[in-house]
Formats: C-alpha cells, structure tokens, sequence
C-alpha cells in the first residue's frame, strides 16, 4: 500500500522557537497533501490543504500565517510552526492523496508530536 | 459532506467478527464510504472503501446497504491489534476533497 513518512516524530521545543514538520509520500507523488491537527481525546481537525505548486488552502480559524506551509514537490510537503507557544502542542497529521487508481484515496503519516514548553 | 453516525464504542471478543455499524443517511449519489482506523497515537490507517457494492480486501469487509443510507465494516476475526478507533467517512472522490472526522466508534477487543 502507499507508504506516506513524518519527521521528526517527536519534537520537543522552548516556546518561542519554530519548528517544521516534513511529509513525504514514499511511493507514489501527490499532487495534494492535507495537515490535520489532533488534540487529546479530541478527533482529527483538518487545518490546511496544500497543493503543489501553489499556496495552500486553510481552514477557518488557522492562522496561515503561524503555520506555514510549503509543497515545492510532488513528494515533499512542510508545515513550519513559527514562534511555538504551548498552547500549539499537539499530534500534527498529514495525510498525501494518493490518484493512481480511479478512485483517489487519502494515506496518513504516523504523526508527529509536538511539545512546547 | 453527509455527516455519519457511529456508536461511541463497541467491545468483540477476540477470534470474533467485528461488526461496525454507520448510517449515513444523507449521502448523496456521487459520494464514497471510507472506513480509517487509528490505533493509538498512530496516524490513521486506510482500511477500505466503497460506493454501492460490497467490497472486501485483506484487512476486511464492507457491506452498504442497496439504499446506501448505512453500511457495515466487518473484521472477521478480530485480534487485539485491531483495537482503535473506526471512523466511518463519506466523500466524494474528485477534486481536494476533505475527510471530516467524526468521534467514529472505538473497538476493543477482549482478550
């Protein structure tokens, strides 16, 4: 199946300081990646959906301009956490939306899980 | 997207089937069921999908009603492994299209 990577699993950060998060799609090119954000005993809410080539679709309430995100390739997309407060800390999801088949369908990253301290 | 109804959790016995229900009553015609997973603090893991007819693959099965207001996602033989939560999604399959996750149902399996 589609193989889709996170880095760093985990990362531990001093409040004030960014931090970026990569995902890559191992095994096939995604021309879409979405980044989800999970908060504990709560369920994925996606916060943006990046497209290659072009700037990237946020969800109400996100602030484009603290979570930045870059999609430079087919495989490769980022999600910079700038000026981290603890409030920020989370599992960070993305998922790559895999269109070989006929019938497109999403595969997700392990996560990544942010501390601020 | 339809929104979904799962129960909030469910228990099956290990060895069992493990029958996960979803009404998705206001699906329209052009949107897809797709079934998730996600074990503990592990991203979501793609289980299966389906429009109208029953599918089944290696990790399990779907079964959609003929008037596709509900479906069903069989594991039949469940292990302890399988223990997650199941999130049952209905969208359509072009475009950026989002997954709105809902609460989904968590199964444990009993040992």
């Amino acid at each position: 199946g589609a193989v889709v990577s996170q880095h760093p699993s985990r990362v531990i950060c001093k409040s004030g300081t960014s931090v970026k998060i990569e995902c890559r799609s191992l095994d096939f090119q995604a021309t879409t990646m979405f980044w989800y954000r999970q908060f504990p005993k709560q369920s994925l809410m996606l916060m943006a959906t990046s497209n290659e080539g072009s700037k990237a679709t946020y969800e109400q309430g996100v602030e484009k301009d603290k979570f930045l995100i870059n999609h430079a390739s087919l495989t490769l997309s980022t999600l910079t956490v700038t000026s981290a407060h603890p409030e920020d800390s989370s599992f960070y999801i993305c998922s790559a939306r895999e269109t070989s088949t006929l019938v497109s369908t999403q595969y997700f990253g392990p996560g990544t899980r942010l501390t601020v301290l | 997207d339809a929104k979904t109804t799962q129960p909030p959790s469910m228990d099956c016995a290990e060895g069992r089937a493990a029958n996960l229900p979803c009404n998705h009553s206001t699906i329209s015609g052009n949107e897809y069921v797709y079934w998730y997973r996600q074990i503990h603090s592990q991203g979501p893991q793609y289980i299966i999908h389906g429009l109208k007819n029953n599918e089944t693959n290696e990790m399990a099965s779907l079964i959609i009603t003929e008037d596709r207001k509900s479906s069903t996602l069989i594991l039949p033989h469940a292990t302890l492994r399988d223990t997650a939560v199941y999130y049952c999604i209905v969208v359509t399959n072009f475009g950026n299209e989002k997954l709105t996750f809902g609460t989904g149902t968590r199964l444990t399996i009993i040992p």
